[in-house]
């Protein structure tokens, strides 16, 4: 199946820092790429919607400003947490859409980042 | 709008014992649906789907659904699981024509020896 891939997989950054995260579709175009947010022992919270090219589309209560997303190109999205606080300690993971897979997305092996 | 119910949070079985994890979803219309399992502290893989044809569904790792549409469930189904199949496992559903995925709360599948 088409393989996505997350960088780094762990991040430890001290609060008031930003720290990006790279998500990347190794053998396929993704137009759109998804940004998710996992508590501990929790299900995914989709943050936002990432479009090749254009702004992304974010979820009722996230922070746009905050959570800045960029999707230059059709295989790399990226994930920046502007001054980071601990409260946004957590398990994030992107997904992409294979354009003509009928609707399967792919996920990323996701990203762990810690703010102390 | 949508919603996935995944009606046990925790699902103990002993290896080699047939197992079934249950899901339910709400829409008012066509739906794709979707499990994926979760090993720790990685990503989500996707186990199998359904989108449209057979209602029964067969993926990897031996595991295998069934889309019930009167009873909108899909519930995941194993006849005989492994100590490697522990981990947590995701039903998830979006629209026909939505890019976005809903996801239940997961169930977390423990094979005891």
């Amino acid at each position: 199946g088409a393989v996505v891939s997350q960088h780094p997989s762990w991040v430890i950054c001290k609060s008031g820092t930003s720290v990006k995260i790279e998500c990347r579709s190794l053998d396929f175009q993704a137009t759109t790429m998804f940004w998710y947010r996992q508590f501990p022992k929790q299900s995914l919270m989709l943050m936002a919607t990432s479009n090749e090219g254009s702004k992304a589309t974010y979820e009722q209560g996230v922070e746009k400003d905050k959570f800045l997303i960029n999707h230059a190109s059709l295989t790399l999205s990226t994930l920046t947490v502007t001054s980071a606080h601990p409260e946004d300690s957590s398990f994030y993971i992107c997904s992409a859409r294979e354009g003509h897979s009928g609707n399967t997305i792919y996920f990323g092996e996701g990203s762990w980042l810690t703010v102390v | 709008a949508q919603s996935v119910t995944q009606l046990d949070s925790q699902v103990p079985v002993f290896e080699e014992a047939p197992v079934e994890l249950r899901c339910n979803y709400s829409s008012s219309v066509s739906v794709y649906l979707f499990w994926y399992v979760q090993y720790p502290n990685q990503g989500l893989q996707l186990l199998l789907k359904y989108l449209s044809g057979s209602t029964l569904v067969k993926g990897i790792n031996g595991f295998e659904a069934e889309f019930n549409k009167s009873q909108t469930s899909f519930h995941l189904r194993k006849p005989s699981v492994h100590i490697s199949d522990t981990a947590e496992y995701f039903c998830a559903v979006n629209q026909g024509g939505s890019e976005k995925l809903v996801f239940g709360k997961g169930t977390k599948l423990t094979v005891n020896p």
